[in-house]
């Protein structure tokens, strides 16, 4: 069965530059999420958007921004990018329905130096 | 959101079931108990949910206490590919989107 797709899987930045990592949900999913972790901490809610509008805001910086396009792949674009910005970075998707479970997927790891 | 409470980490034998207890004492009638793992190196995966009666699924079985101040989620047969940090999530429905609040989550050691 098809999966969340993330890409890239890898990145290494430089501070100060900017980072975008895309996302393709399973088909017919039409609820995007983005979840970031660092190192040794839980995965904690960032953006998410349904049916191409954001539908939730979580704590994400101002530096960073999303969307989702037409075909509902989502990007996140990562601004000036910080040390403390190295995370691995989760997709997840969704069919209709908030409360369906989650399908995440591999994550990118971002690493800032 | 309602507060869920896991232990910090368990340990368990291979074939031998496990418990996972969580405490959520703070729940509402309409918060849906949701359960995610995550395995070494991997994004979350699905387990299982429920909202007042207990659930069985091919993964797992979810115990809801009859006030629904605490649930327990039963492996019945341990394996070495079920080691992985456990969450237990409440999601109520009326929240903005089903995004998910990670809270501190119980790591599981499934020994050989």
């Amino acid at each position: 069965a098809a999966g969340v797709i993330q890409s890239p899987r890898h990145l290494i930045k430089e501070k100060r530059e900017t980072a975008t990592l895309k996302c393709y949900p399973i088909p017919r999913h039409d609820t995007v999420y983005w979840y970031q972790q660092g190192p040794g901490q839980d995965p904690q809610f960032l953006i998410s958007f349904y049916e191409k509008m954001q539908s939730d805001k979580g704590s994400i910086p101002d530096r960073f921004s999303a969307q989702q396009f037409s075909d509902y792949h989502s990007e996140l674009n990562m601004s000036s990018l910080e040390l403390g910005d190295s995370a691995l970075y989760f997709c997840a998707s969704s069919g209709t329905g908030a409360y369906n479970e989650q399908f995440f997927g591999p994550g990118t790891r971002l690493t800032v130096l | 959101d309602a507060k869920t409470t896991q232990p910090n980490s368990m340990e368990s034998n291979e074939e031998e079931p496990v418990h996972l207890p969580c405490n959520h004492s703070t729940i509402s009638g309409t918060d849906y108990i949701h359960w995610y793992r995550q395995l070494p190196s991997q994004g979350p995966e699905y387990v299982i949910h429920g909202l007042t009666s207990n659930v069985n699924n091919r993964m797992a079985s979810l115990a809801i206490a009859e006030d629904r101040k605490s649930s327990t989620l039963i492996l019945h047969r341990a394996t070495l590919r079920d080691a992985a940090v456990y969450y237990c999530i409440l999601r109520g429905p009326f929240s903005n989107t089903g995004k998910l609040i990670f809270g501190q989550g119980t790591t599981l050691q499934v020994k050989p």
